[in-house]
């Protein structure tokens, strides 16, 4: 069975600061793919970063990275610098199956604080 | 391009009645995927499609239905509305690896 599992429910951390949240995943496929996701509280669903399990190379996209650690089979994002927008629920997910649907975790709330 | 679009945006429902949620993606993309977020939890799968014609059961399927009768439209229909089907519904469609979200139905059944 798919699974993720986000322990985090709750982050806090100052502004300007990095914030590392995290993702543990299971799977027994060679071949899967793992993203986040920002939800703020308006509702919409935002994507923020992509990894292939094939991907050499941590994935990063301007103030994220991931940190992938396949063998321990985690996907931690990591925000740099963080702003007052960044306030938000982040979901990891995973792609599954052959209709590239997503199995998501339950997220973790981030509050920036100045 | 308007991306993914669902209507309406809110609706209540009473016990009992039927609605069809609607979306429409403009990407030309094959996949679709029909998700419901409960209160303090991550998205859960009800229902997908890779192409026209072709639908399948996600996780949560049980209340639901859906069809695709072309690629740009992929309405969820839900019979007799039950309280636990209070939700809010996102639909999106993918090309590759990234996934595009609509902006949400937010439905409660009272």
């Amino acid at each position: 069975a798919q699974k993720i599992t986000q322990t985090q429910p709750g982050m806090f951390v100052q502004e300007k600061e990095a914030v590392t949240l995290d993702c543990t995943y299971d799977t027994s496929d060679q071949s899967y793919g793992l993203f986040w996701y920002k939800q703020p509280s308006s509702g919409e669903m935002i994507f923020l970063i992509y990894q292939g399990s094939y991907d050499e190379q941590n994935a990063t996209e301007g103030r994220y990275s991931l940190n992938f650690q396949k063998a321990r089979k985690s996907a931690n994002l990591v925000i740099s610098a963080s702003q007052l927008g960044d306030s938000a629920m982040y979901f990891c997910a995973m792609r599954v199956g052959s209709g590239y649907a997503l199995n998501f975790g339950k997220g973790t709330s981030l509050l920036v604080t100045p | 391009n308007a991306g993914v679009t669902q209507t309406p945006k809110f609706r209540i429902l009473k016990i009992g009645q039927s609605m069809t949620l609607q979306c429409t993606q403009d990407m030309n993309h094959n996949y679709m995927y029909w998700y419901r977020q409960d209160p303090g939890m991550g998205l859960k799968l009800i229902y997908y499609s890779v192409g026209a014609g072709i639908t399948d059961k996600g996780e949560v399927p049980n209340g639901y239905n859906v069809s695709r009768s072309t690629t740009e439209d992929f309405p969820l229909r839900l019979e007799l509305a039950a309280p636990s089907q209070t939700s809010v519904y996102f639909c999106a469609s993918s090309y590759l690896n990234e996934q595009f979200f609509g902006p949400g139905t937010r439905l409660t059944v009272l």
